[in-house]
């Protein structure tokens, strides 16, 4: 089965750029997703097919997919942005999250 | 607003049945699949299957055949997650999420999950 690999963690000084890697094999050729999830809270969506931002998702996220890595950007992090965030692709017509990084802003 | 509320949280013992519902309003229900997501306490996401809301056509992932039912009633624009023989290891919260792939002509386009219910708390514990 198709597997995702996230960095367990990913610390970033308030202001500064965070970036949260999603490795599978060969995944440049799927469509990435990523959601925030904050404690207690549901899921958002927060990038969808690569690089797309839902209304309301802030400029300062973005993505990036290509080989075998897709890449979720936070420029300018705040203390807002300190979440889990997860990736998702479909493989085989079954949907595959990722295992999770929690971002900490310091 | 389009948005998805769940029912509220459950407390089961192990070997009963649990039925989960999630309710959508502001679209088209039968426009756009749904999903099932579960998030045991501290562990990350993990996909269920989903609902083909045209034809109620189920999918479900390894690990959750046998036990586990999605059903609908487009009546009302409401999914449902029934498990049976319950176990301690079935608690976890669940959340019903729509695919923002559209509906047509019976398919169902596989894209993100762009609403999220609030998530329903199962607890399994005698």
């Amino acid at each position: 089965s198709y597997e995702l690999t996230q960095p367990l963690s990913v610390s970033v000084a308030l202001g500064q750029t965070a970036r949260i890697t999603c490795g599978g094999n060969n995944i440049g050729s799927k469509n990435v997703h990523w959601y925030q999830q904050k404690p207690g809270q549901a899921p958002v969506l927060v990038i969808y097919r690569d690089s797309n931002r839902p209304s309301g998702i802030p400029e300062r996220f973005s993505g990036s997919n290509s080989g075998n890595t897709a890449t979720l950007t936070i420029s300018r992090a705040q203390a807002g942005d300190e979440a889990d965030y997860y990736c998702q692709v479909w493989d085989s017509s079954t949907a595959v999250f990722g295992t999770g990084t929690k971002v900490t802003v310091l | 607003q389009v948005q998805l509320v769940q029912s509220g949280s459950e407390l089961k013992k192990p070997g009963a049945s649990v039925k989960v519902s999630c309710k959508a309003s502001g679209y088209t229900f039968t426009n756009y699949a749904m999903n099932w997501v579960r998030q045991a306490p501290g562990q990350g996401l993990e996909w269920m299957g989903w609902i083909n809301t045209n034809t109620g056509n189920p999918t479900y992932a390894q690990g959750f055949t046998g036990r586990f039912v999605f059903s609908l009633d487009t009546s009302v624009s409401t999914a449902y997650l029934q498990i049976s023989s319950l176990k301690a290891e079935d608690t976890a919260v669940y959340y019903c999420a729509r695919d923002l792939g559209y509906c047509s002509g019976g398919s169902c386009h596989e894209d993100a999950f762009d609403i999220w219910g609030q998530g329903t708390m199962v607890t399994v514990s005698s």
